[in-house]
């Protein structure tokens, strides 16, 4: 079945550096969507791709779907301590929503 | 928040037994889906109800089921539970047909 992975597992920053993590799917994706989990909180939709190729910019995070759409990426820039928390990709194919096992953000002020 | 409440907060059971978990849509929301999240693990999706029957199901066993009312509040229920079924049990709500979904808080349960 369809697998979504999702590196790093972890990444510790000090406030004001970038982060990015990165998302790849065993098959072709119809739609990629973002999502970010605080501690002890629920998923929150941020954002969904559905172009080849397509970038999308909110404040200091940007998401892009790759040309072959089976992979994609979340840049944060000059992270601040608001940004902790687990960053979730979940793709859509022929499948429900699969999610990956996310990345989980540690922002050091 | 997103107006999605999901009842109980948290729940104990003992394996064997069977329980039942509440969610209540967003107004203006016709679909529900229900998601398992383990500990450290990204949600998990078990089913999808629409206009009242199920809509898409992942890879669980039907001991996993549900109901959606008219009202378009939804119910999971797990019968005969095992150990590994201690997750958080998200529930979400979207208009069918839109991408974008609105989790609840989830529900707690731990099976000893």
């Amino acid at each position: 079945g369809q697998q979504v992975m999702q590196i790093p597992q972890y990444q510790h920053v000090q406030e004001g550096e970038d982060f990015t993590t990165y998302c790849n799917s065993s098959t072709t994706l119809s739609n990629i969507q973002w999502y970010k989990q605080r501690p002890g909180g629920h998923p929150v939709f941020l954002i969904q791709l559905v172009k080849s190729g397509e970038v999308k910019k909110q404040k200091r995070l940007t998401f892009q779907f790759g040309e072959a759409k089976k992979n994609s990426s979340l840049h944060i820039t000059a992270t601040q301590t608001t940004d902790v928390g687990t960053y979730f990709c979940a793709g859509s194919g022929n499948t429900p929503l699969v999610f990956g096992k996310g990345t989980r953000l540690s922002v050091i002020a | 928040e997103t107006g999605v409440t999901q009842s109980p907060t948290h729940l104990i059971k003992t394996r064997g037994q069977q329980v039942t978990l509440r969610c209540s849509s967003q107004s203006g929301h016709n679909t529900v889906s229900w998601y398992q999240q383990a500990l450290g693990q990204g949600p998990q999706f078990i089913f999808q109800y629409y206009r009242e029957e199920e809509n898409g199901r992942g890879n669980f066993p039907p001991r996993f089921s549900g109901l959606q009312f008219p009202n378009y509040s939804s119910e999971l229920n797990v019968n005969a539970l095992e150990l590994d079924d201690s997750a958080l049990y998200l529930c979400a709500s979207s208009v069918q047909d839109t991408y974008e979904q609105y989790f609840g808080p989830g529900t707690r349960l731990t099976v000893t």
